[in-house]
């Protein structure tokens, strides 16, 4: 099964700074997922990749397949980005089943 | 489309009582999902279901059930409610396998 380990669990970062935050996993994956939940509670997809690098706006998610990792990095951030980032893979291979880890807690100050 | 809707929003519970989380997604996907989220942990998978009729256990099953006997309704039953269900449901579907998964609002649910 595979496990998840995000990094740091919580960054604190002021405006227009860019952030980066991490996931390790330890199973062969067919794709990775990036999420973001609101301090309201509501979780939203922000990426799914499977390799090489995907760009939303100021967000930008990177995977290496070989080394198992990958990092969404944030551009100019602003407080409005303050939420829960979570990283997510299969269980296994093609998994229909997610396994999800811990979270990334960010906190942007003005 | 109003997307994955999930009802109630919130709940208290007294042990041994039951209740049916309600999960409804009007975008014909085939995968759903019901997790559970702790604090400082990460999404529990609980039951999914790959089609009308087809359900499976996931990684925390114990004390839920589930059925799915269309696609757009998934609701998850507790039977004999406990303290250590106490969290926050969500429930999730996706078209295809390996898919990006859409949220419902989720369910907080408190047993006293």
């Amino acid at each position: 099964k595979n496990e998840v380990e995000q990094s740091p669990q919580n960054l604190t970062a002021q405006e227009g700074e860019f952030i980066t935050i991490n996931c390790s996993y330890s199973v062969g994956i067919s794709a990775l997922h990036w999420l973001q939940q609101h301090p309201g509670g509501g979780i939203v997809s922000l990426f799914m990749l499977s390799s090489g690098k995907k760009k939303h706006g100021r967000l930008i998610a990177t995977i290496n397949i070989q080394e198992k990792h990958s990092s969404l990095h944030i551009t100019a951030s602003h407080p409005r980005d303050s939420a829960v980032y979570i990283c997510a893979v299969p269980t296994q291979g093609g998994s229909e089943k997610l396994v999800f880890g811990k979270g990334t807690k960010l906190t942007v100050n003005p | 489309n109003a997307g994955v809707t999930q009802t109630p929003k919130f709940r208290i519970l007294k042990i041994g009582q039951s209740m049916t989380l309600q999960c409804t997604q009007d975008m014909n996907h085939n995968y759903m999902y019901w997790y559970r989220q702790d604090p400082g942990m990460g999404l529990k998978l609980i039951y999914y279901s790959v089609g009308a009729g087809i359900t499976d256990k996931g990684e925390v099953p114990n004390g839920y059930n589930v059925s799915r006997s269309t696609t757009e309704d998934f609701p998850l039953r507790l039977e004999l409610a406990a303290p250590s269900q106490t969290s926050v449901y969500f429930c999730a579907s996706s078209p295809l396998t390996g898919n990006e998964q859409f949220f419902g609002p989720g369910t907080r649910l408190t047993v006293l």
